[in-house]
């Protein structure tokens, strides 16, 4: 089975451009993390998508930050303008609700955003 | 904000020895609990789950959760060099899908 699929792998940009990161989470879960992931911060939660709908957007640190998930197989995290101390890896992970094995949460590879 | 934390290391052990990592969680309601191995530059990869006080073995891996101490481990017998990363223990918060990771311990297994 494939596991979660993100696009694109790695993003080097100018301040101020738009940036759109994609992820396909894995078939049948129903929902779906935005996590970024620094050094300084470790993994934090940025937002997360239950049946397509947003639950909780505490984490996204501005209205630069906006998420999407127009449906159960896609979803979407732009970042307009971008800035230098948005540069980290962006991680999507998705779960399922079924199961005896809840909360468990499956990462995709990661999109490396350098903005320059 | 629930925090978890961790021991953020370097732990290093010789090979063939028990790897001890711990993790502390503020969280009295927490029901979840996981570690993931993050390789430098790749993503998470959950190797254990937890939902019970005790112990619960996975091969050469495991996990002991105490709720009563907010405390949860994993142990890591025989390590070998390819168990060299960073471990990240998560917490679910409340009642709800989200977890809280701390920042991670990083262990090196030396041959």
């Amino acid at each position: 089975d494939a596991g979660v699929i993100q696009s694109p792998r790695h993003e080097v940009t100018e301040m101020g451009q738009e940036v759109t990161l994609r992820c396909k989470p894995i078939s049948g879960h129903d929902y779906l993390f935005w996590y970024r992931q620094t050094m300084m911060r470790g993994l934090e939660l940025l937002i997360y998508f239950n049946n397509n709908v947003p639950i909780d957007d505490s984490g996204m640190p501005e209205d630069r930050f906006s998420a999407k998930m127009p449906n159960a197989s896609f979803s979407t995290l732009k970042i307009q303008p971008s800035e230098p101390r948005d540069s980290a890896v962006y991680f999507c992970a998705s779960s399922s609700s079924g199961g005896i094995s809840y909360n468990e949460q499956f990462f995709g590879p990661g999109t490396r955003l350098t903005v320059l | 904000q629930k925090e978890v934390e961790q021991n953020s290391g370097p732990l290093s052990v010789p090979e063939g020895a028990i790897a001890s990592l711990n993790c502390t969680y503020s969280d009295r309601v927490s029901q979840s609990f996981f570690w993931y191995r993050q390789y430098s530059g790749k993503s998470p990869e959950l190797i254990m789950s937890i939902y019970s006080n005790g112990d619960k073995e996975d091969g050469r891996f495991t996990a002991q959760l105490n709720k009563a101490s907010q405390y949860v481990s994993l142990l890591i017998r025989d390590s070998q060099p390819s168990d060299s990363a960073t471990y990240l223990c998560a917490v679910s918060q409340g009642g709800s899908e989200k977890l809280v990771f701390g920042k991670g311990t990083k262990l090196t297994v030396n041959p």
